[in-house]
């Protein structure tokens, strides 16, 4: 969806770095989510947010963190980054009110490779 | 916890002709939300279709409707005159429909082939 950005699009780092990945969206929604994708595994949650003031762990929240600068940007940093973190990371936006009311939105994904 | 289970590794269909993807899933929650995602080789995340349990018509979208049986926990996708455009990863996903419930559950997801 246009409306949900990420950057970068793709990332080889080495480990031990940090790194940080960010999501902007214009769509106008207070939620916003990071997930990480592995083969054959589907989707992860690991940092939700609600709002600006308001954000949370999700199931594999460790060895990550998360900030929410404004509503419409929500970053996910690595801060040492381990090969197993490579993955393709996805942001995702949802709207508690409207016709799609909790309907998730992702943006492109982020592809992280760690060697 | 909620779990969604996706049987079919991989799927094929001829163009034009209508295939079913098969996706269950565990809950004991009675009011949630299901979802189909399409993931083509771009890698996007694309929203097929979306339906509410506590709605009993099932949801279409042009081509795309589903099967949502709640009794059984089971909820298909069908798609009617396949395009090569429809090759993808499709996953379906859950969500509860309480206040807390953020996290959307994915099945491992359906590898769809269009044969020309």
């Amino acid at each position: 969806d246009a409306d949900v950005t990420q950057t970068p699009r793709n990332r080889i780092t080495k480990t031990g770095k940090r790194i940080m990945l960010e999501c902007s969206q214009t769509k106008g929604h207070d939620r916003m989510y990071w997930y990480r994708q592995d083969p054959g595994l589907g989707l992860r949650l690991i940092y939700y947010s609600f709002d600006v003031k308001d954000i949370n762990k999700g199931e594999i929240s460790d060895g990550y963190s998360v900030s929410r600068q404004a509503q419409a940007k929500f970053s996910l940093s690595l801060e040492s980054a381990i090969p197993n973190q490579t993955a393709l990371y996805f942001c995702a936006t949802s709207d508690r009110t409207g016709p799609s009311t909790d309907t998730q939105y992702f943006g492109p994904g982020t592809r992280l490779t760690v060697l | 916890a909620q779990t969604v289970t996706q049987s079919q590794p991989e799927m094929s269909v001829q163009e034009a002709e209508t295939v079913t993807l098969s996706c269950t899933y565990d809950t004991s929650e009675s009011d949630y939300y299901l979802f189909w995602y399409k993931q083509p080789p771009s890698r996007q995340m694309i929203l097929v279709i979306r339906q509410e349990a506590y709605k009993q018509q099932n949801a279409t979208e042009n081509r795309f409707s589903v099967n949502f049986q709640k009794a059984a926990k089971s909820f298909s996708l069908k798609i009617s005159d396949s395009q090569l455009g429809d090759a993808a990863m499709y996953f379906c996903a859950y969500r509860g429909a309480f206040a807390g419930a953020q996290k959307l559950v994915f099945g491992q997801g359906t590898r769809l082939t269009i044969n020309p």
